[in-house]
């Protein structure tokens, strides 16, 4: 049972405009949501955060969107670069477990 | 500051092989230790993890094992790989979920 879901395998985007990836989560009792990206053979990096208690947390180009009612959150990319070419996974926590359950990644491409 | 050491980076074994992955952290003391495997539209599939040291908790049956010998050392393990345990293993660590984990770069494994 996929606990975190990310629909969308993949997304492709031009240099400059917007990238939206999305994410979708079951377990209501998860109260911190993370980014991560991962290149190609190496192991992800955290990219941003967002407790339960806020629907929005910024960081330079990155913004992350919570919507608990929806259990949806979206990673928001203002300008996409093409280093920002990667897998980006999303990942929840219910801080008493103190694990992190990871979605299946969305592969964004940016294009000149 | 803080590193975590994973090797090899690289490994092709035969089905039926034992297998033995070391994960090492430093620079922290007491963190909590993962095992994680990318597998091809799986996302990231936490297999293992550990909150001290002989503390093992398994989130899938599977045809591997984990032990952590020492604090900051943590094994993932098979008496014979199967075809199906070819992945990409991460290991992690963390001090809690709240600031997130920090991957080691890899072991790309190929059981042929």
């Amino acid at each position: 049972d996929q606990q975190v879901k990310q629909n969308s395998p993949s997304l492709s985007v031009q240099e400059g405009r917007i990238s939206i990836l999305n994410c979708d989560y079951t377990n209501s009792m998860f109260d911190y949501f993370l980014w991560y990206k991962k290149y190609p053979a190496e192991g992800p990096t955290f990219l941003i955060s967002i407790s339960s208690i806020k629907d929005k947390n910024e960081d330079g180009r990155f913004t992350v969107f919570l919507n608990k009612s929806a259990k949806h959150l979206s990673l928001h990319i203002v300008p996409s670069q093409p280093g920002d070419s990667a897998v980006y996974f999303c990942a929840a926590s219910a801080l008493v477990t103190d694990k992190l359950i990871f979605g299946t990644g969305t592969r964004l491409q940016v294009f000149p | 500051s803080q590193t975590i050491h994973q090797w090899p980076a690289t490994l092709v074994q035969p089905v039926g092989s034992p297998l033995s992955l070391e994960c090492t952290v430093e620079g922290t003391s007491n963190p909590n230790l993962y095992w994680y495997r990318q597998a091809a539209g799986r996302g990231l599939q936490l297999l293992f993890y550990s909150v001290g040291i002989g503390q093992i908790s398994s989130e899938v049956p599977q045809n591997l094992s984990a032990s952590r010998p020492q604090d900051r050392q943590f094994i993932l393990s098979s008496k014979k790989l199967l075809l199906s345990d070819s992945g990409f293993y991460l290991c992690a660590w963390s001090v809690n979920s709240l600031v997130g984990y920090t991957f080691g770069s890899g072991t790309r494994l190929t059981v042929v």
